[in-house]
């Protein structure tokens, strides 16, 4: 089952403004990612924050993570027409044997020109 | 850099036919995940392979295996498919010990009719 619940499902704004997207999760985690992915197409990584890490930015991105609400958000500033995409949250906890991503259901997002 | 290369990118199969997809990781990579993306959804975890073995697997049957070469390449094979199965399936690659950023391919679309 995903571990993570993105919100909201989808969003729709217009160039230039900003679009902030939420992620919660379940289970204690090493760190937590970002990813973009267009039209159903290949995921892009866009930004990694540790669990020791409260916020981090990247050009128009900037990332916050709460652990002890098990939450962080995506904010993406100064919107373009060509950030239209589906953004999702990943959650890496470590086993012993290696770690996996845990994907949330994804924001569609909807920057209209 | 080619980076992740899956093939092949699109399949019809019929149910209850086997199906294997194919994965090449991004240069200097040693480690292989494999992800089933349904419509609308989210990805999730299948299997990982890392020194030609599966570390970890998700929640999924046993009709699903897979297979890493010494060159890190990978194959993901699906016996007696359903149509459940239809479905992109993402390939990830990374490198053990690093941050677990993944890389992934544009995916192989998969139509069980």
């Amino acid at each position: 089952s995903q571990q993570g619940e993105e919100d909201p499902q989808a969003l729709s704004i217009q160039e230039g403004e900003n679009a902030t997207m939420n992620c919660s999760y379940k289970t204690s985690i090493n760190n937590l990612q970002w990813y973009r992915q267009n039209s159903g197409r290949g995921l892009v990584h866009l930004i990694l924050i540790r669990s020791n890490e409260r916020e981090k930015h990247s050009g128009r991105l900037r990332v916050t993570l709460d652990t002890s609400k098990k939450s962080s958000s995506l904010l993406i500033t100064a919107s373009r027409a060509a950030d239209t995409a589906s953004y999702f949250c990943a959650t890496d906890y470590r086993e012993t044997s290696g770690s996996r991503l845990t994907f949330g259901e994804g924001t569609q997002l909807t920057v209209n020109p | 850099d080619a980076g992740v290369t899956q093939s092949p990118t699109h399949l019809i199969k019929t149910r209850g036919q086997q199906v294997t997809l194919r994965c090449s990781p991004k240069s200097g990579h040693d480690t292989v995940s494999w992800y089933q993306q349904a419509l609308g959804q989210g990805p999730q975890f299948i299997f990982q392979y890392y020194e030609e073995e599966e570390r970890q697997r998700g929640n999924f049957p046993d009709r699903f295996s897979g297979h890493q070469f010494p060159n890190y390449s990978s194959e993901l094979n699906v016996n007696a498919l359903l149509l459940g199965d239809s479905a992109l399936y993402l390939c990830a690659s990374s490198f053990v010990g690093q941050s677990y950023a993944a890389f992934f391919g544009q995916g192989t679309r998969l139509t069980v009719v």
